[in-house]
């Protein structure tokens, strides 16, 4: 079965800064999707950056990247010049679909809760 | 704005009570998910639909049910609430296409659920 670990409960960063979340997958599939969700004080759940496993090319969102690494089974979420609005907690999360079923599955990490600091 | 609506915003009631919570997803889309998410807790998945059929479930109580209708909204029903059911309740719906280029999960604001 699929697992996402996310080994960092909490973060704190400088504004200004830049912060490395990580996040760990375990998965014998091959195709498969990579999510990082952002949950800010008011609780609503945001898409931060998608990341499809057959690209080898890192994907970005203005301030926000991600290090892809299929092999040591990585993905983690940096954000560049942090804002005091990027204080949430960031949810790691995995997806892989089955086409003969044609199901989606979601699995999502615990949580890293980032604190940023002016 | 997500597109996805959910009702309502917040609920308080007794223990033992029953409540439902509604989900609109977005427009097009097919699936819709709930989740769970008790006070600074990660993200429990309950239960998901795709085109008014179950299709996943997970951690969710015999005292829980949904279903999904026609018109694609959905429908968490809670029943004989304790208090450790006190907590927001995510729905999020997907496009479920066959092809997954552009699958992700968009969320409700969630109903926040105090049970006393």
């Amino acid at each position: 079965a699929q697992t996402v670990t996310q080994s960092q409960p909490e973060m704190s960063v400088q504004e200004a800064e830049t912060v490395t979340l990580s996040c760990t997958y375990d998965t014998s599939e091959n195709n498969y999707y990579l999510f990082w969700y952002k949950q800010p004080p008011s609780r609503q759940m945001i898409l931060v950056i998608r990341q499809e496993a057959y690209k080898q090319q890192n994907a970005t969102e203005n301030r926000f990247s991600v290090n892809f690494q299929k092999a040591a089974k990585s993905f983690s979420l940096k954000i560049s010049d942090s804002q005091l609005g990027d204080t949430a907690m960031y949810f790691c999360a995995f997806m892989k679909h089955r086409y003969l079923s044609g199901t989606y599955k979601y699995i999502f990490g615990t949580g890293t809760r980032l604190k940023v600091l002016a | 704005d997500s597109g996805v609506t959910q009702t309502p915003k917040h609920l308080i009631t007794a223990t033992g009570q029953r409540v439902t919570l509604r989900c609109s997803p977005r427009s097009g889309d097919l699936s819709v998910y709930w989740y769970q998410q008790s006070l600074d807790q990660g993200l429990q998945f309950l239960i998901q639909y795709y085109n008014g059929e179950e299709r996943a479930k997970g951690n969710i109580l015999e005292r829980f049910s949904a279903q999904q209708f026609p018109d694609l909204h959905s429908e968490l029903n809670l029943s004989s609430l304790e208090l450790g059911d006190s907590a927001l309740y995510f729905c999020a719906s997907s496009p479920h296409r066959e092809i997954a280029t552009n699958e992700k999960l968009f969320f409700g604001s969630g109903t926040q659920l105090s049970v006393l």
